[in-house]
């Protein structure tokens, strides 16, 4: 059965770097696309971006320019990193598989972790 | 403001026939396959239907998509009140600003 659990500070500070890295298991990280979702409280769903095995990668336009996604093969690990947050980037973090223009669905999805910008 | 619009809200009471719309264009809807997903509170959305109408296993036949022309639709029938949750649609986009997968609003479902 593949589960993801995402995992990092629930607290950043603004201009900071948010970090959030997720692990997979029950399948193999080197055969599918991954992406990094998030809904702030209260509202609606937004996609981040994905990353494939090889390193490939898409981010949302709104969010390239502050975006790095990166994979970890050996750990069956991929991680999101959001540069020069600020309270509009508080939101629960999803990550799921999925998400590359073939299968822009996202058929498993962790838990999410709730990520809180404040001083 | 969504890329794809859905209506904020849409209510039925037990055994109703409910429908949720998702509007979209061209480069997105019209173009690609579209996908809804169900949240209930405090939970990680599950995918409900995906390529436009299809269901993964699981997922009961009273949950059932279509897509005509730059517009799609979920229907419910039989509503029960564990349906109560949040819709969403997705679909890829691909836009002159950008490619990527984009999102509906979200729907809330309200059984009554």
């Amino acid at each position: 059965q593949v589960q993801l659990q995402e995992s990092g500070p629930g607290l950043v500070k603004p201009s900071e770097t948010l970090s959030v890295t997720c692990t997979v298991s029950g399948a193999s990280i080197s055969r599918y696309y991954w992406s990094w979702i998030r809904q702030p409280p209260g509202k609606g769903l937004e996609w981040i971006g994905y990353i494939f095995y090889s390193g490939s990668t898409n981010y949302n336009p709104s969010l390239k320019s502050r975006v790095t996604i990166s994979v970890d093969t050996s750990k069956n690990q991929f991680s999101l990193k959001l540069s020069s947050v600020t309270a509009a980037d508080t939101a629960v973090y999803y990550c799921a598989r999925g998400g590359d223009k073939q299968w822009p669905g996202f058929d498993y999805w962790g838990q999410g972790t709730l990520v809180t910008v404040s001083s | 403001q969504s890329v794809l619009t859905q209506p904020p809200s849409a209510s039925g009471t037990p055994g109703q026939r409910v429908t949720i719309s998702c509007f979209g264009s061209s480069s997105n809807i019209g173009s690609n396959y579209v996908y809804w997903y169900q949240q209930l509170p405090g939970t990680a959305p599950k995918l409900l239907i995906y390529r436009n109408n299809q269901r993964p296993s699981g997922v009961p036949d009273r949950f059932s998509g279509s897509k005509s022309g730059t517009s799609a639709s979920l229907a419910i029938s039989g509503l029960r009140s564990e349906d109560e949750a949040d819709y969403y649609c997705a679909t890829w986009d691909d836009s002159l600003s950008g490619r990527g997968v984009v999102f509906g609003g979200g729907t809330k479902l309200t059984v009554l």
